[in-house]
């Protein structure tokens, strides 16, 4: 498969407890992008690198989050001190540049429950 | 800032009829790009189309279409008999060239229910 991969799939937490995602982006890409979908809604974008590099993050993403990509691979999302409000799908995309407008490829999605 | 407004939340349609979702779209950036994607039950958001601001040529692929009108910022889309296959949310979707990112910003969504 050589899609956008993420895992796990679906994590239950208790308020409070640490969750760590992972996203594994198409091997070529090197735009990475991480969103969130509340029930009803449209994803929300939180951050975004190019390669390694963390280049934009969103209001949304409080101290509380962390995001990484190591060595411009995969990415880690990171929610300290997890809250219920935090519950949500989390999506990861990535994308390559075509000199704007890049089309983003998404991946399945962890979706989090905070207990 | 950009924004994106589906204002129908769920369309039920009969099998084999047309539907047409409604995309307005907001943006001071001369040059922008519009997506559209589908997000089945299952949750995975599929890439249906991709348009810049300066190709307003409508494009037909199967049975989507989807009509461009930078005069109105819509950004429509049609599935020509529907089937229950098409049943699932489906997103518009705005990037500014300006914001260098090439964030998305979507809209609400349409659910769309396709009834055998």
């Amino acid at each position: 498969d050589t899609g956008v991969s993420q895992d796990p799939r679906h994590k239950i937490t208790k308020r409070g407890q640490n969750v760590t995602f992972r996203c594994d982006p198409i091997s070529e890409h090197n735009r990475l992008y991480w969103y969130r979908q509340t029930l009803g809604q449209g994803p929300e974008f939180l951050t975004y690198f190019q390669n390694e590099a963390q280049l934009e993050k969103s209001r949304l993403l409080s101290d509380r989050f962390s995001a990484e990509r190591p060595k411009g691979s995969f990415s880690t999302l990171e929610i300290q001190r997890t809250e219920q409000g935090d519950s949500a799908m989390y999506l990861c995309a990535s994308a390559q540049p075509t000199g704007g407008g890049d089309t983003q490829y998404f991946g399945p999605g962890t979706r989090l429950t905070v207990l | 800032a950009q924004k994106v407004t589906q204002a129908q939340t769920e369309i039920s349609v009969v099998e084999k009829e047309d539907v047409t979702l409604d995309c307005v779209y907001e943006t001071r950036d001369t040059t922008y790009y519009l997506f559209w994607y589908k997000q089945p039950p299952s949750g995975e958001l599929v890439f249906l189309i991709r348009r810049n601001s300066f190709d307003e040529q409508n494009e037909i692929s199967g049975r989507y279409s989807w009509n461009f009108q930078k005069s109105t910022s819509s950004f429509n889309f049609t599935i020509t008999a529907s089937q229950v296959v098409d049943s699932a949310v489906y997103f518009c979707a705005l990037s500014e060239a300006m914001s260098g990112n090439n964030r998305l910003a979507f809209g609400k969504g349409n659910q769309v229910v396709v009834i055998p």
